[in-house]
């Protein structure tokens, strides 16, 4: 089945650094991917997406490239501030048919501190 | 515009008690979704619905119903609480499930004993 693996945290950084969290995917057919913000006693908010290879979703100086190549959707940030701080979650909605229709599948989440 | 609610924020519930976790949303978004977060497990998919009277199970169902009589609800009712449904629930909600945003609730938080 579909998973997505995201690297390890925590992260933490001071301000103004370079963020990168890695995101790779497992799918059949041709997935969308995200990138979902969780900040401390919030739901969960779109940060990012993209719908097909090579696109680039960019919000808030948050970036990520869908690479088909690699299956990979790494989440970048050139310099992060203290409101960064959350937890990020890759994931990914498979546009084939099937079960679980629209399910997404989520990566474990990474909880990213930014220090002043 | 509310977008997506949950009731209660917070709940405790006794083993084999049941209860109903509340969901509403006032996009009219046809596509809805009962999610679970446990910690370093991301979020897995409980139930669904693609319409109004169409539910479908997800990946993990077992302890959970669901129904579906308007757009705007979607309540999640526990039939008995266990330990292992301590959990933080989350709805959402979209436009349609392929590829479009899907909008979440705040999430509850509920612990059985």
């Amino acid at each position: 089945g579909d998973s997505v693996t995201q690297m390890e945290g925590p992260v933490t950084l001071s301000e103004e650094a370079c963020l990168t969290i890695n995101c790779t995917y497992t799918a059949t057919g041709y997935p969308s991917l995200f990138w979902y913000v969780q900040y401390p006693g919030e739901g969960l908010q779109l940060l990012l997406k993209a719908t097909k290879a090579d696109d680039k979703g960019s919000n808030k100086g948050f970036e990520a490239t869908y690479r088909k190549e690699t299956t990979s959707f790494h989440l970048e940030k050139g310099s992060v501030q203290v409101s960064d701080s959350a937890v990020y979650f890759c994931a990914l909605t498979n546009r084939a048919g099937g079960t679980s229709y629209g399910k997404l599948t989520f990566g474990q989440g990474t909880i990213l501190t930014v220090h002043p | 515009n509310a977008g997506v609610t949950q009731t209660p924020k917070f709940q405790v519930l006794k083993t084999g008690q049941s209860m109903t976790l509340q969901c509403a949303q006032d996009m009219n978004h046809e596509y809805m979704s009962w999610y679970r977060q446990d910690p370093g497990m991301g979020l897995r998919l409980i139930h669904y619905s693609v319409g109004a009277g169409i539910t479908d199970q997800g990946e993990v169902p077992n302890g959970y119903n669901v129904s579906r009589s308007t757009t705007e609800d979607f309540p999640l009712r526990l039939l008995s609480a266990a330990p292992s449904q301590t959990s933080v629930y989350f709805c959402a909600s979209s436009y349609s499930p392929r590829g479009y945003e899907q909008y979440f609730g705040p999430g509850t938080r509920l612990t059985v004993t």
